[in-house]
């Protein structure tokens, strides 16, 4: 069973420029959470979809967006981009039933510039 | 997000050494899930724990979760050079679909 995949690895970005990170599931997995992880904060929650829908959010500005779609594959959107937003953006699937198990994909790693 | 105390922060230690790592919450948990992550990469799933006092092995790697439903940990035996990375305690509180992590244990492992 293939995975979770996350295009693209690396991006590099200016100040005041928006990106679209896209993250597919494990195959069956309906949820799909985002995570940033910096050096100095770990890993924070963006956001989960499941079936389509958003189902939990973090404390993330409006910035940062995210869809998901039938197929269960998911992108997160950040606009007007900020130094501090340069980070490891991580997706992980699950089958998204209570207490299930959380994979990662490797990332994108993202710089601001 | 990060609402788990997970020590130690750090660990260096001679190759052949034995590990423990732990994390605690002021909450009960339903689910204890141990990652390793090495640079560059995302974290990978070791161990998931589901029921008050379980205690799994993955090889070498050992989990167990706490009985009070608030802490679990991380044992390592006989660690190896390629143990090196940061490892990373996670959980789901049992009333509530969000996973919490620890900050992580950044392990080296001395040859």
């Amino acid at each position: 069973k293939a995975g979770v995949t996350q295009t693209p690895r690396y991006l590099i970005k200016t100040r005041g420029q928006q990106v679209t990170l896209s993250c597919s599931p494990i195959s069956g997995h309906r949820s799909v959470s985002w995570y940033q992880q910096t050096p100095g904060q770990g890993l924070q929650f963006l956001f989960e979809y499941f079936s389509e829908t958003q189902r939990n959010k973090g404390n993330f500005p409006g910035r940062f967006s995210g869809r998901q779609f039938s197929n269960s594959r998911s992108e997160m959107n950040v606009s007007t981009l900020e130094l501090g937003d340069s980070a490891l953006y991580l997706c992980a699937s699950s089958t998204g039933l209570a207490g299930a198990e959380q994979y990662f994909g490797p990332g994108t790693r993202l710089t601001v510039t | 997000g990060q609402q788990l105390n997970q020590s130690p922060q750090s660990m260096f230690i001679q190759e052949g050494e034995d590990v423990s790592m732990n994390c605690t919450s002021s909450s009960i948990f339903n689910t204890w899930l141990w990652y390793k992550q090495e640079p560059g990469e995302g974290p990978v799933l070791l161990i998931a724990l589901y029921k008050a006092g379980e205690l799994t092995s993955n090889g070498r790697l050992t989990a167990q979760f706490g009985i009070t439903r608030k802490d679990s940990f991380l044992n390592i035996s006989a660690s190896i050079p390629s143990d090196v990375g940061i490892y990373f305690c996670a959980g789901q509180p049992y009333n509530n679909n969000d996973m919490r992590f620890g900050a992580g244990t950044r392990l080296t492992v001395k040859p």
